[in-house]
């Protein structure tokens, strides 16, 4: 099965800083790339969608100032959370479309905690 | 808008016993239908899908979902749950193969030994 890798895993931050997660596709290329958000013990909200080369779609609600998206390759989107409360903190979550199969490969989360 | 429905919060079952979590969607053409399953500190892994043909579909780990047009629901059942089982499950639909996806709430199954 293809892999998604997320980085880092865990971060903490002071609120009012910026915290950068990326998300690699680390065998095949995946056009677009979406990023879910997940709240404790919630189901995955999706907050974007991310295409290669081109500006990200965000979903109703989203901030699209606040979430920095950034998919300037076809193995790499960056997610960029800019100027952090504690009501960001969650689990984030984000998934690859491998284009040949049309199959959506998820990646192990990175659950940020603004303080 | 499509949405999922997950009636099941929790559910505990037995070592051995057979388990069904059930899922109800609303959507208005043809769903694409998934089960993911989520352990902790792991990534959301595809059981299986519907996308069309046989309404009866196999997955992994000994997985089986049935698709129902009349009820909108897209059940999945485990004729016998082994402890590894205990996870949280997510069914979604989304409008394509590959496009993003709506979930539903989750259910958490907890195995007894």
């Amino acid at each position: 099965g293809a892999v998604v890798s997320q980085h880092p895993s865990r971060v903490i931050c002071k609120s009012g800083t910026s915290v950068k997660i990326e998300c690699r596709s680390l065998d095949f290329q995946a056009t677009t790339m979406f990023w879910y958000r997940q709240f404790p013990k919630q189901s995955l909200m999706l907050m974007a969608t991310s295409n290669e080369g081109s500006k990200a779609t965000y979903e109703q609600g989203v901030e699209k100032d606040k979430f920095l998206i950034n998919h300037a390759s076809l193995t790499l989107s960056t997610l960029t959370v800019t100027s952090a409360h504690p009501e960001d903190s969650s689990f984030y979550i984000c998934s690859g479309v491998r284009g040949l199969y049309n199959e959506q490969f998820f990646g192990p989360g990175t659950r940020l905690t603004v303080l | 808008a499509q949405s999922v429905t997950q009636p099941d919060i929790h559910i505990t079952v037995s070592e051995g016993a057979s388990l069904e979590l059930r899922c109800n969607y609303s959507y208005g053409a043809t769903p694409y239908l998934f089960w993911y399953v989520q352990s902790p500190g792991q990534g959301l892994q595809l059981l299986l899908k519907y996308f069309s043909g046989d309404t009866l579909v196999q997955g992994i780990k000994g997985f089986e979902a049935e698709f129902k047009r009349s009820q909108s629901s897209f059940n999945l059942r485990k004729p016998s749950v082994h402890w590894s089982d205990a996870a949280e499950y997510f069914c979604a639909v989304g409008e394509a193969a590959g496009n993003k996806l709506t979930f539903g709430g989750g259910t958490r199954v907890l195995v007894k030994p």
